[in-house]
Formats: structure tokens, C-alpha cells, sequence
């Protein structure tokens, strides 16, 4: 299992400015993945981050608007920069045990005014 | 990954109902997993099935993958208020480690 702590839990930003989301993961792990979930929404995948390689995204998703870092197996963060309102949501890393289950940090409510 | 159609999108029940939601893909899965979201939580796993025809039972909770492996279901039987939560099912492709989610079941319980 890995427990991951994910910080900040939320945050009120002022548009055109940039958030940085970290994750600690208690163990090492090959890939960390980051999540977008809209209010009342499913998962969508923004990216994949693997340490010491460059994160890979998803369609719709891209690396200025979403900078990730992946500076050793325990860390990762994400950034969402230049926000707009359209940015509010929940943003949520995990990571996996080989292909069995998922496992998430407590996600950021960031809220973009 | 490739979608999967989930439904109900919500359902009301009163506590001490049954409830099911269902997975559906047009295409054969190599997988499901079941997790369950809190209301102001993340999403926690519950279950993965893997093999044609699989049924797995947690307590309450009744897990089902389909013989062609297109479909997925989670029934609870007798809810409980602690119930309440969006249920996702969710995949991955053969050889990926990326989850693809349904886009969940709303579950509320009326006491």
C-alpha cells in the first residue's frame, strides 16, 4: 500500500496567478499520475509522471499550463498555472501498486476567483 | 483508454433498499476496479476482477464481471447511510498502468 499526502487541501487563487500542488508518497514508486475532477464530475487524466523522464499528457492537457515535476520516486508536483475560473476543480495525484489498485492523495479544492 | 458507460449517473434509495450500479463497454476489458468516493473525499478502492464471469463478495457488497468481460456491476444489498458516495468503476488497457473512470454513480441513502 502507499499512503500519500497531498497539500495544500485547498486554496482560493486569483486569476492569472499559479498554484503548485505537492504529493508525498511514503514509499518509492515508478509512476505518479495526476487527476483533474470537475465538481460532481468523474477522474479525468491530466498526466503520467515517471521520475527522471518528462511527464507525459493527455490529450487536452499541456505542459505550460500544467508544469509537473518528478524530482526522485517519493515526490511529485503539480502546477497549474495563469488560472482562470474554468481552472476551479479538485486536482488529485496517485499512484499504483504494479496494476492492482489505485491509491490517492486527499485531493486540492482550489477555487479560482 | 476506451470509455465506459456507467449507470445510473444517481440513485435515491431508502435505507434498507438494495442498490446496483452498472459498468458497460463496448469492448472486451482487461480489467475493473470498483472504487468509492466520500463526499468531500478521494476516491477509495474497493475491488478488482479480472477473469470472465467473476463475482466477489465484500459484506454487502456484490461484485460481477461479465462472461464476454464488457461488463461490470456492484451491488449492495440493504443500504446503510454509511453507504452514501459516488461509485466509479474504472480500467485499465492490457499492459498500462492508466486508469480510464466511469463517470460514477451518485448513491444517497434516506434514512
Amino acid at each position: 500500500s502507499a499512503v500519500i499526502s497531498q497539500k495544500p487541501s485547498r486554496d482560493i487563487c486569483q486569476r492569472g496567478t499559479s498554484l503548485t500542488i505537492q504529493c508525498q508518497v511514503d514509499s518509492q514508486v515508478t509512476m505518479m499520475f495526476w487527476y483533474r475532477q470537475q465538481p460532481g464530475q468523474s477522474l479525468t487524466l491530466i498526466a503520467t509522471a515517471n521520475q527522471g523522464s518528462e511527464a507525459t499528457y493527455e490529450s487536452g492537457f499541456v505542459i505550460d499550463k500544467f508544469p509537473i515535476s518528478r524530482p526522485n520516486l517519493t515526490f511529485s508536483t503539480l502546477t497549474v498555472s495563469n488560472m482562470s475560473p474554468e481552472d476551479s476543480s479538485i486536482y488529485l495525484c496517485s499512484t499504483r501498486g504494479g496494476r492492482t489498485e489505485a491509491f490517492f492523495g486527499q485531493g486540492t479544492r482550489l477555487t479560482v476567483v | 483508454g476506451q470509455q465506459v458507460m456507467q449507470i445510473p449517473q444517481y440513485q435515491h434509495v431508502q435505507e434498507g433498499e438494495d442498490f446496483t450500479t452498472y459498468c458497460n463497454s463496448s469492448t472486451t476489458l482487461s480489467n475493473i476496479q470498483w472504487y468509492k468516493q466520500r463526499p468531500g473525499g478521494h476516491p477509495v478502492f474497493l475491488i478488482q476482477l479480472v477473469k470472465s464471469g467473476e463475482v466477489k463478495k465484500q459484506k454487502r457488497l456484490t461484485f460481477q464481471f461479465g462472461e464476454a468481460k464488457k461488463n461490470s456491476s456492484l451491488h449492495i444489498t440493504a443500504t446503510q447511510t454509511t453507504d452514501v458516495g459516488t461509485y466509479f468503476c474504472a480500467h485499465s488497457g492490457a499492459g498500462s498502468y492508466q486508469l480510464t473512470f466511469g463517470k460514477g454513480t451518485k448513491l444517497s441513502v434516506i434514512p
